[in-house]
């Protein structure tokens, strides 16, 4: 069983409303990761953190979108102002560390914009 | 940048037949390849993991060997269950443990 837990596992948000997930990576993963999976199946990175700090991102998720993983909380994210291309499942990873190691998925936020 | 191509969008067959997924990549850097599983409304999960040149790694029956040369990590299996049946990603670490992913694969076995 996955020990990344997302919440929540469905969201419906209207467009432009807010719509926020969160995740708890598995315990002692100072990585985490955000991935986009669309209807077809694809898969799209968002962003990475270590620890607190951003790793990597696209530029979508530095323009609507926010995540963050403060010490001792969830991490979460958010997108502003939800549009109907953003329905898809979001999908929360972890691992150990930055570097070749393996990396574990939660099952994931399926967002429907409607 | 880093891509994972995987040709085959859907594959069907009968159950104990032998099975191939092909799985292509281009990088730069030195390549860490994975294949995840990801059954119906699950998380994907790390089926098998190889950066060491044409080396076989194997897990639960399945098996790929990475060829740095043809720059390839195919999945294999000899004999596929119904239980098989699920979406199959090729990953390519890109720094800083980022995947990248194919397009997947959905292996569907029937009786």
């Amino acid at each position: 069983n996955s020990k990344v837990i997302q919440t929540p596992r469905y969201l419906v948000k209207g467009q432009g409303q807010k719509a926020k997930m969160r995740c708890i990576p598995e315990k002692g993963h100072p990585v985490v990761f955000w991935y986009q999976q669309n209807k077809n199946n694809e898969f799209k990175f968002l962003i990475n953190f270590q620890n607190q700090e951003v790793l990597q991102q696209i530029d979508m998720t530095e323009k609507r979108f926010s995540a963050e993983c403060p010490s001792n909380s969830p991490c979460s994210l958010e997108i502003q102002s939800s549009e109907a291309g953003d329905s898809a499942l979001y999908l929360c990873a972890s691992s150990l560390s930055s570097i070749n190691t393996e990396v574990f998925f939660g099952k994931g936020t399926r967002l429907t914009v409607v | 940048g880093d891509s994972v191509t995987q040709t085959e969008g859907l594959v069907t067959l009968t159950k104990g037949l032998p099975v191939m997924l092909n799985c292509t990549y281009q990088t730069t850097y030195s390549p860490f390849l994975f294949w995840y599983v990801q059954h119906l409304n699950e998380a994907p999960k790390l089926l098998l993991k190889s950066s060491t040149d044409n080396k076989r790694t194997e897990h639960q029956g399945f098996y790929a060997t990475l060829h740095k040369s043809s720059s390839s990590f195919h999945l294999q299996k000899s004999s596929v269950q119904l239980s098989d049946s699920a979406l199959y990603f090729c990953a390519l670490n890109s720094g800083y443990n980022k995947l990248t992913f194919g397009k997947g694969t959905v292996l569907l076995v029937s009786p």
